[in-house]
């Protein structure tokens, strides 16, 4: 069946600007993960969603982050006022239940200028 | 807080060589522990895991171990191939209250060579 997609693929931004990034899970998984991969800071741990609740948000590196998740399926990661160093890559992964294999999709690859 | 520690790269091989990827981790509780790879151009993709002490986890001729007593995981194959060449990762998921994701080690960047 279809795996987890993001979208874009790629997004090139000037710093300030705001973006918004789109994961679509594998259908019938009710838990979706965000992590940011970037060469400094190697994979990290962003959010995680069981439904549509995100039980905590202190991995979010920021403020300027904040991700929702509505109808148990499409979630979208947003950061205002982008700064150069939210240049990575940023994966989303789901699994059918908390604690549940993750399966990753391919990523957005976020580049501020 | 929970750690992985694993061999950074890049590790170069021989083709058919035998291969060892060393990972430890620090953790509370009983962890789960996963290999993933990246390999050039694709996405994470989970390689194998293994949910508690003494488990072995297997595929595609990569195996690894969850040693309690150590608290490690090393992946190892016995006869790798050019096509193995990639970005391995050891980690490990928590799930004893909190956020419940994967808590990743640095990656191991294996090349291959015929």
């Amino acid at each position: 069946g279809a795996g987890v997609s993001q979208s874009p693929s790629n997004k090139v931004t000037e710093k300030g600007k705001d973006v918004e990034l789109r994961c679509d899970p594998i259908s019938g998984h009710t838990a979706l993960y965000w992590y940011r991969q970037s060469l400094g800071q190697g994979l990290e741990f962003l959010i995680y969603f069981q439904g549509n609740s995100a039980p905590d948000k202190s991995g979010l590196p920021s403020d300027r982050f904040s991700a929702e998740r509505t109808g148990g399926s499409v979630s979208t990661l947003t950061i205002q006022r982008t700064q150069q160093e939210d240049s990575a890559v940023y994966l989303c992964a789901s699994s059918l239940a908390q604690g549940d294999t993750q399966y990753f999709g391919p990523g957005t690859r976020l580049t501020v200028l | 807080g929970n750690s992985v520690t694993q061999m950074e790269g890049p590790v170069t091989l021989s083709e058919e060589a035998f291969l060892t990827i060393n990972c430890t981790y620090t953790a509370t509780g009983y962890p789960s522990l996963f290999w993933y790879v990246q390999y050039p151009g694709e996405g994470l993709q989970l390689l194998l895991k293994a949910t508690k002490a003494d488990d072995k986890g297997s595929n595609k001729g990569f195996e690894a171990t969850y040693r309690k007593e150590t608290t490690s995981f090393h992946l190892e194959k016995g006869s790798v191939q050019v096509s193995d060449s990639a970005v391995y990762f050891c980690a490990l998921l928590y799930s004893g209250g909190g956020a419940d994701g994967l808590t990743f080690g640095k990656g191991t960047h294996l090349i291959i060579q015929p």
